[in-house]
């Protein structure tokens, strides 16, 4: 049984500061790891992807990656109140076909202004 | 840029009831998904189909069907609503590469109130 574990929270962050969101899976076949954001009562959309060990930036995002450790994160710089939402973590299998695609239930991120 | 589209954004229905759901897609994506949300419990796998006329259970089948049969579009149908299946639900579709899948993007989400 694959697992994607996150805490759920809620994590609240001042305004300004960084929010640091954690994930750990359990199979160490996986290869390809994404970040969804959630606004309450929206769908997810997809705002990071990552697939090799290190650090990924993109914008105010800047996804970790530690295949080693089996751990990925999620960092967000000068958080804002438009931040605050709940973040999924997803993990694909490689080879794993149509339903290689394993999600966390989310960390709730609050940012208090 | 990716579009995932569901019919519905709220539905009221009675138990009982047969209700459809329907899921387009504008990026010809093989595989298609359809997903319920509750809180606490995340995101839980209904149904998925990675071509036309296939489907595959997912970790919750029981109430459920589907329906694909064309790449686009990917229908959940519940034969007879109940309360306990109100719910939010989002259909995703993804392409494959080789044999593993790209990301997922998600359709709007649909609110079923089953009353």
């Amino acid at each position: 049984q694959k697992e994607v574990e996150q805490n759920s929270g809620p994590l609240s962050v001042p305004e300004g500061a960084i929010a640091s969101l954690n994930c750990t899976y359990s199979d160490r076949g996986s290869q390809s790891f994404f970040w969804y954001r959630q606004y309450s009562g929206k769908s997810p959309e997809l705002i990071m992807s990552i697939y090799s060990n290190g650090d990924k930036e993109d914008g105010r995002f800047t996804a970790q990656l530690n295949k080693a450790s089996q751990y990925v994160s999620l960092l967000i710089r000068d958080s804002q109140p438009s931040d605050s939402a709940t973040y999924l973590c997803a993990v694909n299998e490689e080879g794993g076909g149509a339903d290689g695609l394993t999600f966390g239930k989310g960390t709730h991120l609050i940012i208090q202004p | 840029d990716v579009k995932v589209t569901q019919s519905s954004r709220y539905l009221v229905k009675r138990t009982g009831e047969k209700v459809f759901l329907e899921c387009v897609q504008d990026m010809d994506h093989e595989n298609m998904f359809w997903y319920r949300q509750d809180p606490g419990l995340g995101l839980r796998l209904i149904y998925f189909s990675y071509d036309v006329k296939m489907k595959e259970k997912g970790d919750i089948p029981e109430g459920y069907s589907v329906s694909r049969e064309k790449k686009e579009r990917f229908s959940l149908i519940l034969e007879s609503a109940s309360t306990n299946q109100t719910s939010m639900y989002l259909c995703a579709s993804s392409h494959m590469t080789g044999l593993s899948q790209e990301t997922q993007y998600f359709g709007p989400g649909t609110r079923l109130l089953v009353l």
